[in-house]
């Protein structure tokens, strides 16, 4: 099995600039999430989905930062517009039902000059 | 605020010598929690867990220890090797996939 995998790996963009971050999850896990890391704040989940539908998404940080899964394979993370404060490093994980255990990829790290 | 939270944000310990990572959190509604070992540029990788119903796990060196009335719980790496040198965050969840993370702790053993 190939593993999540999230694209583009790394990316520097300046403020004001519309950032997308990718994900194709493992085939078969019907959970996907995306979560965000920084050095104050560990691993915060920002949003969830199940069956490609948003379960919760208290934590997405403010309007700025959409998600979708339009289907079982592919999910996007979209901030717009980008802000110096949102560098950090943006992982994806999926899960399948029953196992309790979130598979990571490698993760988008975001640098907004 | 942070439900869960990870006190000590690094750990040196000496070759062949335990580890010990805490890990304090403060819903009493957790019920399942994990630990997850992540290297430099890589992502978390999966690594223990347990249920609230029990107060002890074991798989090979890693031994997590929960403490569900002082709502702590406890990551144990006996013999340390150099290869566990890595950033160890625990995880809580309450009945769902929602899982809060900490802030992590970095753990460096010395050969």
């Amino acid at each position: 099995d190939a593993g999540v995998i999230q694209s583009p790996r790394h990316e520097v963009t300046e403020m004001g600039q519309e950032v997308t971050l990718r994900c194709k999850p493992i085939s078969g896990h019907d959970y996907l999430f995306w979560y965000r890391q920084t050095m104050m704040r560990g691993l915060e989940l920002l949003i969830y989905f199940n069956n490609n539908v948003p379960i919760d998404d208290s934590g997405m940080p403010e309007d700025r930062f959409s998600a979708k899964m339009p289907n079982a394979s592919f999910s996007t993370l979209k901030i717009q517009p980008s802000e110096p404060r949102d560098s950090a490093v943006y992982f994806c994980a999926s899960s399948f039902p029953g196992t309790g255990e979130l598979f990571f990829g490698e993760g988008s790290r975001l640098t907004v000059l | 605020d942070q439900q869960v939270k990870q006190n000590s944000p690094s750990l040196s310990v000496q070759e062949g010598r335990i580890s010990i990572l805490n890990c304090d959190y403060t819903n009493s509604m957790f019920d399942y929690f994990l630990w997850y070992k992540k290297y430099p540029a890589e992502g978390p990788t999966f690594l223990i867990s347990i249920s609230s119903i029990k107060d002890k796990n074991e798989d090979g060196r890693f031994t997590v220890f929960l403490n569900k009335s002082a709502k702590h719980l406890s990551l144990h790496i006996v013999p340390s090797q150099p290869g566990d040198s890595a950033v160890y965050f625990c995880a809580a969840s309450s009945g769902t996939y929602k899982y809060i993370f900490g802030t992590g702790t970095r753990l460096k053993v010395l050969a």
